[in-house]
């Protein structure tokens, strides 16, 4: 069974500051895939990122980041210097090379206020 | 953008009613799927398909049909709506390729409520 942990449901920030969004994921799969999504107010899935299992390096986008640690099997995603434009629901998700579907998180609900 | 479609993009049913919703991809990927997205559910996947009637189900697939009978559609029919079917209905589409063949973009999603 595969399993992904979004515990902050909420998180408010004040803009410029940075923030990180967890995310701790369960799986047999010894391959498997991680992703990050975005989900402005106006409903759209946008996505952000896929890394592969083998592959811990961190990953650095501009403002963003993702810090992949296999042995806490977490896949944190951070934002620096967030603005208003980053308020969203982020969501992780996992896909492991036997299955067939992405398992979504819960999502975390990010508020950058001005 | 991945070329996807979803039609419509909004609507509303009455219970008991059949609602059909479409998904349209323009790059001839094979593997399409359909998602319902609930408040404290994330995403959930309803039915996916491998291609041209090839389908299987996902995790929540009660109450729904898939067909695809061209590469491009994947629809989803609601056989009876009911309330609890109310929800935003995404489809996604399989990218990448080789190792990296796994489900990554999303269509802009189909409200749909049931009164």
């Amino acid at each position: 069974a595969q399993k992904v942990t979004q515990a902050q449901t909420e998180i408010s920030v004040v803009e410029k500051e940075d923030v990180t969004l967890d995310c701790v994921y369960e799986t047999r799969d010894t391959t498997y895939y991680l992703f990050w999504y975005k989900q402005p107010p106006s409903g759209e899935l946008v996505f952000l990122i896929r890394r592969n299992s083998f592959d811990e390096q961190n990953e650095i986008s501009g403002r963003y980041s993702w810090n992949f640690q296999k042995s806490t099997s977490s896949f944190n995603f951070t934002i620096t210097a967030s603005q208003v434009v980053d308020s969203a629901v982020y969501f992780c998700a996992l896909k492991g090379s036997s299955g067939s579907r992405l398992t979504f998180g819960e999502g975390t609900q990010l508020t950058v206020n001005p | 953008d991945a070329g996807i479609t979803q039609s419509p993009r909004h609507k509303v049913t009455e219970t008991g009613t059949p609602v059909t919703l479409r998904c349209h991809q323009t790059e001839n990927h094979r593997y399409m799927y359909w998602y319902r997205q609930d408040p404290g559910h994330g995403l959930r996947l309803i039915h996916y398909s491998y291609g041209v009637k090839d389908t299987d189900k996902g995790e929540v697939s009660d109450g729904y049909s898939v067909s695809r009978s061209k590469t491009e559609d994947f629809l989803l029919t609601l056989e009876s709506a009911t309330s609890s079917q109310t929800s935003v209905y995404f489809c996604a589409i399989r990218s990448g390729t080789g190792f990296m063949n796994t489900e990554a973009f999303f269509g802009q999603g189909t409200r749909l409520t049931v009164v």
